[in-house]
C-alpha cells in the first residue's frame, strides 16, 4: 500500500505485506528528516533519520528513502505486523544544530489481521 | 532510564485557575522542548531550553509561562488559559550535541480547558 502524507491521510495495509508512506517537505534548505511514530495516547517515537548527503538509509524493518529533487520522502515499513498501526509524522529541520523540528501532517496507517 | 515522564496525564481547569505541567527526564539530554498536540494534527513547538536557558518561544502567549529548574526537568505554568488551548502538551528532551533530530517524547498531559 501506497499512500501521499498530505492529500491521504490514511492507509490500511495487510498484515504482512509491506507498507509505504509519502511526505512532501516544505523548506529546501532542509537538511536532516526523522520519521516519527505515534500509537494512540502515547508521545512521538523515533523511528529513523536522514541526511541530506544520503538518499537511502535502512533499519530494522524500515528504509527512508530521501528525494532531495522534487523534496519527497518516503518510509517503507516491510512485512507489517499489528503493532505498525499508528500515526507517522515526517519531520524537518536544516542546519545541524538547529533549534526547531517542523512536523508534517502525518499519516495514519491501519493494519488489517 | 530512557525515559520521559510528565504529570498529570490529564488535567481538568478552569479559566481562573493556575496550574502546572511537569516534565522529567534523566538520559542527561541538555535540549527540552514542550509542545501543543491538537486532535488529529502534528505537534506544533511552543518553546525550546538549551543548557537551563531558554532559546525558543514561537510566540505562545504569555497565560503560558515554561520553567527549568535545572537540566532534568521543565514546567509548564497555565494561567487564564481559553477553552482553545486544550490540547495535549507534550515534553521532549534531547542529547543536544547531536542536534534536534532524535527528541525523546513523554506520553503528554491532556488539558482541557473549562
Amino acid at each position: 500500500g501506497e499512500s501521499v502524507g498530505l492529500h491521504l491521510p490514511t492507509l490500511s495495509v495487510q498484515e504482512g505485506d509491506n507498507s509505504i508512506i509519502n511526505c512532501a517537505y516544505s523548506n529546501s534548505a532542509s537538511d536532516y528528516f526523522i520519521w516519527y511514530k505515534q500509537e494512540s495516547g502515547k508521545g512521538p517515537q523515533f523511528i529513523i533519520d536522514i541526511r541530506s548527503n544520503m538518499d537511502k538509509r535502512q533499519g530494522q524493518r524500515v528504509t527512508v528513502l530521501l528525494n532531495k529533487t522534487v523534496k519527497h520522502l518516503s518510509l517503507q515499513i516491510a512485512a507489517t505486523q499489528p503493532g505498525d498501526s499508528a500515526v507517522y509524522f515526517c519531520a524537518e529541520t536544516f542546519n545541524f544544530g538547529n533549534e526547531k523540528l517542523t512536523f508534517g501532517t502525518g499519516t495514519r496507517l491501519t493494519i488489517i489481521p | 532510564d530512557t525515559e520521559v515522564t510528565q504529570t498529570p496525564k490529564h488535567l481538568v481547569m478552569g479559566m481562573t485557575n493556575k496550574k502546572s505541567l511537569k516534565c522529567e527526564q534523566h538520559m542527561g539530554h541538555r535540549a527540552m522542548y514542550w509542545y501543543k498536540q491538537k486532535a488529529k494534527k502534528p505537534p506544533e513547538l511552543m518553546f525550546v531550553y538549551s543548557y537551563e536557558k531558554l532559546s525558543i518561544n514561537e510566540s505562545v502567549p504569555s497565560r503560558f509561562s515554561p520553567e527549568c529548574p535545572n537540566s532534568s526537568l521543565l514546567n509548564l505554568h497555565l494561567h487564564a488559559l481559553q477553552p482553545e488551548d486544550s490540547a495535549l502538551y507534550l515534553c521532549a528532551s534531547s542529547p543536544w550535541d547531536r542536534g534536534v533530530g532524535e527528541q525523546y517524547f513523554g506520553p503528554g498531559t491532556r488539558l482541557t480547558v473549562t
